[in-house]
């Protein structure tokens, strides 16, 4: 199970880019990368997905450096709505989508300040 | 196209009582799941479903039990509801790695 490794919380302010780390150093060569937002009284939602390299969406951008053994989330001029928990995630997708393998872990908790 | 629903929002229970909770989508998404997320926590995987007529265990099945009605439906019961399963449940289905959640189910046991 690849397990992954986030900061607890970052703060930042309105405007300014916003980057968090996750390492997962037992990542396996089958599994991708994944990151989700969660709202207070809301399921997660997803926002980006990468394997190698970068990935780049409206919402976001994903580093993924050579080794995979880490990755970075990358919001652009955060504003006060961006303030949620952010949860990176590996695992096999398989043909299917099954997942029972996926570990979410506690997040990292991102303020945003005026 | 209402993606993923759960019943009930909200449900107190007292200690030993049972209950059902309910999930469907409409997605025709092969894989679902069951998470539970108690304050402050990440989300824990209590049973899935990779496809219909499979079920398999996660992280926390203890005092669960999980039935895939149909392709749509997966239902997630608690036989004899103890306080520490005072939780929020979130069912999910997925395509390829992209999850979709419900609402969410916030569930008080006395």
């Amino acid at each position: 199970l690849a397990k992954t490794t986030q900061p607890i919380s970052m703060d930042s302010y309105e405007g300014q880019e916003v980057n968090i780390t996750c390492s997962h150093n037992n990542i396996a060569t089958n599994d991708y990368i994944t990151w989700y937002q969660q709202f207070p009284s809301q399921g997660p939602r997803f926002i980006i997905q990468g394997y190698k390299t970068k990935v780049t969406n409206e919402v976001a951008s994903l580093f993924i450096p050579a080794d995979r053994k880490s990755s970075t989330l990358s919001l652009p001029r955060v504003s006060l709505s961006d303030t949620a928990v952010y949860y990176c995630l590996v695992g096999d997708t398989g043909y299917g989508g099954s997942q029972g393998n996926l570990i979410f872990g506690k997040g990292t908790k991102l303020s945003v300040k005026p | 196209n209402a993606g993923v629903t759960q019943t009930p929002k909200f449900q107190v229970l007292k200690t030993g009582q049972s209950m059902t909770l309910q999930c469907a989508q409409d997605m025709n998404h092969n894989s679902m799941y069951w998470y539970r997320q108690d304050p402050g926590m990440g989300l824990r995987l209590i049973y899935y479903s990779a496809s219909e007529g499979t079920t398999d265990k996660g992280e926390v099945p203890n005092g669960y039990n999980v039935s895939r009605l149909n392709k749509r439906e997966f239902s997630l019961r608690l036989e004899s509801a103890a306080p520490s399963q005072t939780s929020v449940y979130f069912c999910a289905s997925t395509v390829r790695n992209e999850q979709f959640f419900g609402p969410g189910t916030r569930l008080t046991v006395l």
